[in-house]
């Protein structure tokens, strides 16, 4: 049964790179045809999907994002890593990493926990 | 890409049925099959709950059911359940490979 784990700080300064881990267990994350996403949840608010990255490395980003965002991936560590540039308080959220059915970009069946992530001097 | 316009609550009876609207329009909703319906319970992570407009996941009750007519998408829940209750959200896949989400529905069981 696959599970996903973020992992990361929970608090960052504004301006500075937010940086988060989602760890694969169960499967691998260089299994085929499986897109691997980020999405976060501001407060008391909606979802946002952020980007996502597929099996081949291909990545695909929100474009209101997409100049702060990258996601990449280390199948050493059976991991894939959300980078997000000059936070600002806007970005204090909850962010989950999630896995879809194969070959299905837009649906999330399988999600992490979630991290609280939090933008403060 | 703007968000997917969903009411701000819905409410219901234990088994009645509910249904929750999901309104984009002809580049997300109504070009696409590929709209998918979330539960979250408070501060769990979200549970897909349909995808494709109307295919439920192993395991989702079939008292959940979608369907989609034009740039709007519907969940249906019939039986309702004080389970049940809920957030909702339906997202859309988007040209250029987006997924864009609605804002959410709260689902109360009276």
């Amino acid at each position: 049964q696959v599970q996903l784990q973020e992992s990361g700080p929970g608090l960052v300064k504004p301006s500075q790179t937010l940086s988060l881990a989602c760890t694969v267990s169960g499967d691998s994350s260089s299994s085929g045809g499986y897109y691997w996403s980020w999405i976060r949840q501001h407060p008391g608010k909606g979802l946002e999907w952020i980007g996502c990255i597929y099996y081949s490395g291909s990545t695909y980003y929100n474009p209101s994002l997409k100049s702060r965002v990258t996601i990449s991936a280390d199948t050493s560590k059976n991991q894939f890593s959300l980078k997000l540039s000059s936070v600002t308080a806007a970005d204090t959220a909850v962010y989950y990493c999630a896995r879809g059915p194969p070959l299905v970009f837009d649906a999330f069946n399988i999600w992490g926990q979630g991290t609280v992530v939090t933008v403060s001097s | 890409q703007s968000a997917l316009t969903q009411p701000a609550s819905v409410s219901g009876s234990p088994g009645q049925s509910i249904t929750i609207s999901c309104t984009g329009t002809s580049s997300d909703v109504g070009d696409y099959n590929y709209v998918s319906w979330y539960q979250q319970h408070p501060g769990k992570a979200p549970k897909l709950m349909i995808y494709e407009v109307s295919n439920r996941p192993s395991g989702v009750s079939d008292r959940f059911s979608g369907s989609k007519s034009g740039n709007t998408a519907s969940l249906t829940i019939s039986g309702l359940q004080s389970e049940d209750e809920a957030d909702y959200y339906c997202s859309s896949y988007t040209s250029s490979y987006i997924v864009i989400f609605g804002g959410g529905t709260k689902l109360t069981v009276l």
